[in-house]
């Protein structure tokens, strides 16, 4: 079974500049998250869809940060214009369902370095 | 916010050895689930123990969960240098829309030397 795709695994840019993430989940996986993970942090969740609706984007700074799942596949984070706190890695992830104590599956996520 | 703190912060064994990891909670809980990553790479979950478990083995990995205490333990026995990696215990995050993501503390670095 494949595992969450993601891309570009590095990306540096300059402040101010946008960058986009892609993420394709698990086959048949309706819920996908975003994650954010700033060195030596856990992770914080910025956004899960339930299939193509969106379930919580409550801490997305949504001043500079948009996420979309059109066709309640695959999914793209945009970050228009970056600023230097946002260099993290970020991480899509997937379950079969979105209740709790379902298993969340991870990809090797994209890292970003914003100078 | 952050609602398991992994403790210690950083740990550093000798292959052989039992490595022990605990994490704690602020409000009651479902489930926890422990999960690791190695650097560079993304998380992958070992472990969920629910809130009416009080210990769940998997392999050399055993858990305990007190939630009178509001805290588990992550136990890993003969530890190996591939056990090297951060290790991370997440909690079930109540959403707006009544759905649920993982809530993740900050994690214990585990170092261990051959």
């Amino acid at each position: 079974e494949a595992g969450v795709a993601q891309s570009p695994r590095y990306k540096i840019i300059e402040k101010r500049q946008s960058v986009a993430f892609w993420c394709n989940p698990i086959s048949g996986h309706a819920t996908l998250y975003w994650y954010q993970q700033i060195l030596g942090q856990g992770p914080k969740l910025l956004i899960q869809f339930q299939n193509n609706g969106v379930v919580d984007d409550s801490q997305l700074p949504k001043d500079r940060f948009s996420a979309e799942r059109l066709k309640g596949v695959d999914s793209t984070l945009k970050i228009q214009p970056a600023k230097l706190e946002d260099s993290a890695v970020y991480l899509c992830a997937s379950s079969l369902e979105g209740g709790a104590g379902n298993t969340i599956y991870f990809g090797e996520g994209s890292w970003l370095t914003v100078v | 916010s952050q609602q398991g703190e992994e403790d210690p912060q950083a740990l550093s064994i000798q292959e052989g050895e039992n490595a022990t990891m605990n994490c704690s909670y602020k409000t009651s809980i479902n489930n926890l689930q422990w999960y690791r990553q190695n650097s560079g790479r993304g998380l992958v979950h070992l472990i969920l123990i629910r809130s009416n478990e009080r210990e769940k083995h998997s392999g050399r990995l055993r858990v305990t969960l007190d939630t009178s205490k509001k805290s588990s333990s992550l136990l890993i026995t003969a530890s190996r240098a591939a056990d090297t990696a951060s290790y991370f215990c997440a909690t079930d995050l109540l959403l707006t829309n009544s759905g649920y993501a993982l809530n993740f503390g900050k994690g214990t670095s585990l170092l261990v030397t051959p």
